[in-house]
């Protein structure tokens, strides 16, 4: 089954505490992005990746990181979490042989960061 | 900037069609119209797209005024499990980036 995974799921963690949400698609996607979704904001992109080894920055990327050295995989990284990350995350995935460059989103990571 | 216009809100009555209008009056020859919904915070996901013929798949039909300002989504026989935000977005068709506004929050009633 074609799928966008993400874990964890749910995380509570404190301030200042390095975490990895991880992301993996089995579509060999090339393109990979990630959304946070927030009350009355909607959803965001945090980083994008057009490729391995290619990533860029989206709408609102400060106080992330990405990393994407295998196709399949797109991990997102919050080196020192502040209460202001606390959102639902979203992870997406795309390819221009696809139709109509149709996004699969996984199902989401709801982060809480005290 | 908002490229697309959507009321916040509709209701509909299971069984019946849904309308769900966009305003994208500001649209670019090279635009395309998607539509997703986010059903209660789960992942969006896609519905369909168009350029400025009607489009119809297995779930929804799609359809564009001839100026290309506006479009109806149209789910032809609404059930609970359409309760959703519907999400329709303008975008070049070979750009992957989706920017999201507040779409309408569409309840679909017994």
């Amino acid at each position: 089954e074609a799928q966008v995974t993400q874990n964890p799921r749910y995380l509570i963690t404190v301030t200042g505490k390095k975490l990895t949400v991880t992301c993996s698609q089995n579509m060999n996607h090339e393109y990979m992005s990630w959304y946070r979704q927030d009350p009355g904001l909607g959803l965001r992109q945090i980083y994008y990746s057009m490729n391995v080894e290619v990533t860029d920055k989206g709408d609102v990327p400060e106080g992330y990181k990405v990393s994407r050295k295998e196709k399949r995989n797109f991990p997102l990284i919050l080196e020192s979490p502040s209460p202001n990350q606390t959102s639902l995350y979203f992870c997406a995935s795309s390819s221009p042989t696809g139709a109509a460059y149709e996004q699969y989103f996984g199902p989401g990571t709801r982060l809480t960061v005290t | 900037d908002a490229k697309t216009t959507q009321p916040p809100s509709m209701d509909c009555a299971e069984g019946r069609a849904a309308n769900l209008p966009c305003n994208h009056s500001t649209i670019s020859g090279n635009e395309y119209v998607y539509w997703y919904r986010q059903i209660h915070s789960q992942g969006p996901q896609y519905i369909i797209h168009g350029l400025k013929n009607n489009e119809t798949n297995e779930m929804a039909s799609l359809i564009i005024t001839e100026d290309r300002k506006s479009s109806t989504l149209i789910l032809p026989h609404a059930t609970l499990r359409d309760t959703a935000v519907y999400y329709c977005i303008v975008r070049p068709f070979n750009d992957y980036k989706l920017s999201f506004g507040a779409g309408t929050t569409v309840t679909v009633r017994a």
